[in-house]
C-alpha cells in the first residue's frame, strides 16, 4: 500500500464551524506533513510530525490545530477559519524524520479542498 | 532565505515538441533536489537528484543537476497531452535543526494536441 488517503475530498464550512481534516498512511512512514496550497501557488509547509510529536510549526495561526493520534493518522482541526483560509490542504508522509530528511521523498495525498464562507 | 526559482512560469507547446524546465536554488547546506508533477491535486514524485552531472531518466522524462551553477533542468521529449501539468521543483532546507521541503513557484506546462 503506497497511498496517502485524505478525507474529506471537499469541505465547505462557515467561519463559526468546527471541522477536521483527516489523513492516513500505511507505509510505515514516521514523518507526516500538512501543506497548504492556494490557487496557482506552490504548496507551503504548515506542520511536521516526527514519531507522533510535533517538530515543525511554520507559525501557523492557532485556528489550525494539528493532531497525530498514532503513526498512521494525522488530523487537522479547524475552528473559526477565515475566507482567506480557503485552499487545498495536502497531507504527505516520508520515511525519515525532519532531523534527517535531506535525501527523502514525500508521498502526497490527493488533498482536501476547503472553502470557508 | 533558501529560495527555489523556476522558469518559465508557464509554457505552451504542441504535442511532439521537446521542453526544458529550469530550477535554480541557493546553496546553503544542499542535500537534494526533487521534481514533482501536479495535475489536479496530489503532487506525484518524478526524480530526486543528489549528485551533480548524473542524469536521471524515466521514459521521455529526464533530469540533471549542476551543483556548481546551482540549477537543475527537467527535460520532456515527444510531449503528449498527458504531460500537461504544473511541474514543481523542491529542495530540502534547514530549519533550526530540522529540515523541510521547500517548493519553487512551479512551471505550468500546457500541451496542445
Amino acid at each position: 500500500d503506497t497511498e496517502v488517503t485524505q478525507t474529506p475530498k471537499h469541505l465547505v464550512m462557515g467561519m463559526t464551524n468546527k471541522k477536521s481534516l483527516k489523513c492516513e498512511q500505511h507505509m510505515g512512514h514516521r514523518a507526516m506533513y500538512w501543506y497548504k496550497q492556494k490557487a496557482k501557488k506552490p504548496p507551503e509547509l504548515m506542520f511536521v510530525y516526527s514519531y507522533e510529536k510535533l517538530s515543525i510549526n511554520e507559525s501557523v495561526p492557532s485556528r489550525f490545530s494539528p493532531e497525530c493520534p498514532n503513526s498512521s493518522l494525522l488530523n487537522l482541526h479547524l475552528h473559526a477559519l477565515q475566507p482567506e483560509d480557503s485552499a487545498l490542504y495536502l497531507c504527505a508522509s516520508s520515511q525519515a524524520t525532519p532531523q534527517n530528511s535531506g535525501a527523502n521523498v514525500l508521498t502526497f495525498g490527493a488533498g482536501s479542498r476547503l472553502t470557508v464562507l | 532565505e533558501d529560495k527555489v526559482v523556476q522558469s518559465p512560469l508557464s509554457l505552451v507547446v504542441h504535442e511532439g515538441d521537446t521542453v526544458t524546465l529550469n530550477c535554480s536554488y541557493e546553496v546553503t547546506n544542499f542535500r537534494s533536489l526533487l521534481w514533482y508533477k501536479q495535475e489536479k491535486k496530489a503532487p506525484t514524485f518524478l526524480f530526486m537528484l543528489t549528485s551533480s552531472g548524473i542524469e536521471k531518466k524515466s521514459g521521455r522524462l529526464s533530469s540533471i543537476l549542476d551543483k556548481k551553477e546551482l540549477f537543475s533542468i527537467l527535460n520532456i521529449t515527444a510531449t503528449q497531452t498527458g504531460d500537461s501539468a504544473v511541474y514543481l521543483c523542491a529542495r530540502w532546507v534547514s530549519n533550526f535543526g530540522n529540515e523541510k521541503l521547500t517548493f519553487g513557484t512551479g512551471t505550468r506546462l500546457t500541451i496542445i494536441p
